[in-house]
């Protein structure tokens, strides 16, 4: 398996800052990288796909990079919303998710 | 729009054989672009994927190496369905249960959920 490592598990951050999430592949994953979003009691919810495109309805503030081993998850400016638990999630074999990173209010 | 309907008990002792169905409207199980997956989620094991079905011009069945001698998952075309059996549950298998559509076209992502079934596996 292809194993996905995020950091950091956990961040405090207020309205209006810009966050960056961290995933890491075990070996080269080339761009088949995937990030969700889940709030407490609801499913995952698909934000970006193949690293850095953008699922229809999801708002313009989140953005993906990387390709091989490191991507990152980026909100340019964190909204109220926004506090939740995301992950990462390789597709380049069978499916792994990462352990998740919390972003909770400053 | 794409809807994903989970259905089957909550609670198991251990032993016994977890068995769920998702309904899928808007979609068809049959697709040539999609796969139908069941994803396990725990505090101690995360979000785990346990396996898929599919169809291209006949239906193949993936499955994790951690329960690939206890799991199956059936397509039921004429339902339009499909669902996860479990057997010899463990208190270990306590998790939310949910079934998603795994979009095969520009790459692989689940972009449809399941709402979600929480099974409790107790003595």
């Amino acid at each position: 398996d292809i194993q996905m490592t995020q950091s950091p598990s956990s961040l405090s951050a207020s309205v209006g800052d810009r966050v960056t999430i961290t995933c890491r592949a075990s070996q080269s994953i080339t761009t088949y990288l995937n990030w969700y979003q889940q709030k407490p009691g609801k499913a995952p919810k698909l934000l970006i796909y193949t690293a850095s495109s953008l699922q229809s309805g999801v708002p313009s503030r989140f953005s993906g990079s990387g390709s091989g081993t490191d991507f990152t998850l980026t909100i340019s400016s964190l909204q109220p919303e926004d506090f939740a638990t995301y992950y990462c999630q390789q597709s380049y074999s069978t499916p792994y998710f990462g352990g998740g990173t919390k972003v909770e209010i400053k | 729009q794409v809807q994903l309907q989970q259905s089957g008990p909550g609670l198991l002792k251990p032993s016994q054989t977890l068995s769920l169905t998702c309904a899928i409207y808007g979609d068809n199980v049959s697709t040539n672009s999609a796969a139908w997956s069941w994803i396990r989620q725990s505090p101690s094991r995360g979000l785990e994927w346990l396996g898929r079905t599919y169809y291209r011009s006949k239906w193949y069945n993936d499955y994790a190496v951690s329960v690939k001698s206890r799991i199956i998952i059936n397509p039921d075309t004429s339902k339009n369905q499909f669902s996860l059996q479990l057997n010899s549950v463990t208190p270990e298998d306590t998790a939310v249960y949910y079934c998603a559509r795994e979009s095969w076209t520009i790459g692989t992502f689940f972009d449809y959920w399941g709402q979600g079934t929480l099974v409790t596996v107790s003595s």
